[in-house]
């Protein structure tokens, strides 16, 4: 699978809107873009996942580029439960491994 | 409904110990995994399971490492002649992948075993 890049550490206020930037810039045509969050001390979470077009659920939405080379992970207001490390993962629909490669994340923190 | 438990959730154990974690998967998941994260860092992939298919065990660190799953139900993580470097949280995660395929299958993970090697 192709390798996303994150930054390491974002802060947001709370009740405020954050965006979560993730590149993949080698990503392929079958790649789709998968979103999971950590919590403190627990397993991961599904977000949210995308192939081209921008997608939306209760949790969150997903911008996805043009070019499919980079993709923002948008929560709408953050809350101090949003607190957690986030992952853009990206998995290959041809791929016949199906587990999730996690790099290191994005630790966000939520300010009160 | 019940999701992914594991057990134990916490583990202390000497250097040489062999130890065996377990997973209970969501019912009727076809698909689980076995992850390992050490302390800081992201998660490691061990092994997979896929129905009847011979598991993926390419994520495995070293041949003190298996795993087993009876059909579709537990599975037990074993680490045998335990050393220092092994210590970390193993997550174990289960999906449905039959309905969507691997590309989009959800991942549902347990709240992890915290292994320490004394």
């Amino acid at each position: 699978d192709a390798k996303t890049t994150q930054p390491n550490s974002m802060e947001s206020n709370e009740e405020e809107p954050v965006h979560l930037p993730c590149n993949h810039s080698t990503i392929s045509g079958t790649d789709y873009i998968h979103w999971y969050r950590q919590l403190p001390s627990q397993g991961p979470e599904y977000v949210i996942h995308g192939l081209t077009s921008n997608v939306n659920n209760r949790m969150a939405s997903l911008a996805i580029a043009e070019d499919r080379k980079s993709s923002t992970l948008i929560l709408h207001r953050a809350t101090l439960r949003d607190a957690a490390v986030y992952y853009c993962i990206l998995r290959d629909v041809y791929s016949g491994a199906n587990n999730l490669f996690f790099g290191t994340g994005t630790r966000l923190t939520v300010i009160p | 409904g019940a999701g992914v438990s594991q057990s134990p959730s916490n583990k202390v154990t000497e250097k040489g110990k062999d130890v065996e974690l377990r997973c209970d998967p969501i019912s009727g998941h076809t698909a689980l995994y076995w992850y390992r994260q050490r302390l800081g860092q992201g998660l490691e992939f061990l092994i997979y399971f896929q129905g009847n298919s011979a598991p993926d065990k390419s994520g495995l660190p070293s041949d003190r490492f298996s795993a087993e799953r009876t059909g579709e139900s537990v599975s037990t993580l074993t680490i045998q002649r335990t050393q220092q470097e092994d210590s970390a949280v193993y997550l174990c995660a289960s999906s449905d992948w039959s309905t969507s395929g691997g590309s989009t299958d959800t991942q549902y993970f347990g709240p992890g075993t915290r292994l320490t090697v004394l």
